[in-house]
């Protein structure tokens, strides 16, 4: 079965500082995608970034970027120049796809806290 | 564009009774997603809809639940009759199918159960 796991409950950054928040995976099938969600303390579920299992090159988008490490199985997102609206939950999902099936499987989450 | 939405933001019902939750996905959406946090623990999905058809319904967790999509346009939850256990965020997600693959998600509807 497909599994994320994220063993980060919680992780501190100060504005202007990178963050890495961790994210393994588990899956048997060779075809899948990865992504990142922002959820602040609103409540709304944010696309960040996504990763597909054959992309060459580690995805970005603007401060986000994803290092992917296929044999190591994990899709750590990065923060670049932490801002002090970046502070939310971040939640890594992988996407499995079968011919019944199309769903995402959440990790439980990392707490990201930017203090100035 | 209007995003996803969903109704109510907020419900607070007694063990026993029976509430329904609504979704809009996003126009022109043919996949709907429900998917449920349990405070403190990972979102779970529940089911998945193409249009109106139930494309993968191996989340719900018993019987209490009953989501419908009627003419493929908005969906809605309902359980009846409502545990304490049924607690927590109920998201709604939508995508366009399945040459993309971004679910944009609503707000989600806080469910407590007292």
């Amino acid at each position: 079965a497909q599994k994320i796991t994220q063993t980060q409950p919680g992780m501190f950054v100060q504005e202007k500082e990178a963050v890495t928040l961790d994210c393994t995976y588990d899956t048997s099938d060779p075809s899948y995608g990865l992504f990142w969600y922002k959820q602040p303390s609103s409540g709304e579920m944010i696309f960040l970034i996504y990763q597909g299992s054959y992309d060459q090159q580690n995805a970005t988008e603007g401060r986000y970027s994803l290092n992917f490490q296929k044999a190591r199985k994990s899709a750590n997102l990065v923060i670049s120049a932490s801002q002090l609206g970046d502070s939310a939950m971040y939640f890594c999902a992988m996407r499995e796809m079968a011919y019944n099936t199309d769903k995402l499987i959440f990790g439980t989450g990392t707490r990201l806290q930017v203090f100035p | 564009e209007a995003g996803v939405t969903q109704f109510p933001s907020h419900s607070v019902i007694e063990k026993g009774q029976t509430v329904t939750l609504r979704c809009d996905p996003i126009s022109g959406h043919d996949n709907l997603y429900w998917y449920r946090r349990v405070m403190g623990k990972e979102i779970k999905f529940l089911l998945h809809f193409v249009k109106e058809s139930k494309q993968d319904e191996s989340g719900m967790p018993n019987n209490r639940f009953l989501a419908e999509r009627t003419g493929g346009t908005y969906s809605t939850l309902k359980v009846q009759p409502a545990e304490l256990e049924d607690s927590g965020v109920y998201f709604c997600a939508s995508s366009h199918g399945k040459g993309t693959y971004e679910q944009y998600f609503g707000p989600g509807t806080r469910l407590t159960v007292t």
